[in-house]
């Protein structure tokens, strides 16, 4: 059974800084992996997807990268602002019609 | 280009009430999903559809929950006899045939709330 982990849990940060946010899955046969944002109250809007043949893609100041073989992705912000406070999410295609997400990371960027 | 649509975006329901959650996909995508998202949970699938075909039921709870992908009109989520336990935000994605490919497209979502 797939289980994503994302650490850490939360994370706060003066605005300016750049951070790394982790995500781990169990078993490394996925399809994609694709990051979301969760803003409080609203609903999930994609940053990046990584298809299964890509090691990292880039949007902006985001940047992701994918280690199938172990099972790791980071979600690197380059230059944070308040803008970003929001939940990250993380989650993985077991196939391609379903996804398992993490139970992200909640990041408070202080101005 | 409008994105899921997903209504209501708040429902309330009392106990023993029955609860209908909408969803209209992105146009040109066939395969819905259902994910739910309890408090203080991460997001867990529930349903997959394509027009008039429950694919992968693996996620709904036994009992009161059903969905449908008619051939015409939304993707229903239907909830009877709602409980406490209910409460929660429901989102929908879709995606064309190709499935999570190109990666999902989600809704704003639900937020039921049973009193």
């Amino acid at each position: 059974k797939q289980e994503v982990t994302q650490i850490p849990a939360a994370l706060s940060v003066p605005e300016g800084e750049n951070l790394v946010l982790n995500c781990s899955f169990t078993d490394s046969a996925i399809y994609n992996l694709q990051w979301f944002r969760q803003d409080p109250g609203k609903g999930l809007t994609s940053l990046l997807l990584i298809q299964s043949s890509q090691r990292e893609q880039t949007s902006g100041r985001l940047n992701a990268s994918l280690d199938k073989s172990s099972g790791r992705s980071t979600l690197y912000i380059a230059a944070s602002q308040p803008g970003d406070s929001a939940t990250y999410l993380c989650a993985v295609y077991t196939g391609f019609q379903k996804l398992v997400f993490g139970t992200g990371t909640r990041l408070l960027v202080s101005p | 280009n409008a994105g899921v649509m997903q209504n209501p975006r708040h429902l309330v329901r009392r106990r023993g009430q029955e609860a209908r959650l909408r969803c209209s996909p992105m146009k040109g995508h066939s395969h819905v999903y259902w994910y739910r998202q309890l408090p203080e949970e991460g997001l867990k699938f529930m349903v997959y559809l394509q027009k008039e075909n429950i694919i992968d039921e693996s996620g709904m709870p036994k009992e009161r929950f059903s969905a449908e992908f008619p051939k015409e009109g939304p993707s229903i989520l239907r909830i009877q006899q709602v409980v406490r336990g209910d409460s929660a935000a429901y989102f929908c994605a879709s995606s064309p045939p190709d499935g999570g490919y190109y990666g999902y497209t989600f809704g704003s979502g639900t937020r039921l709330t049973v009193v």
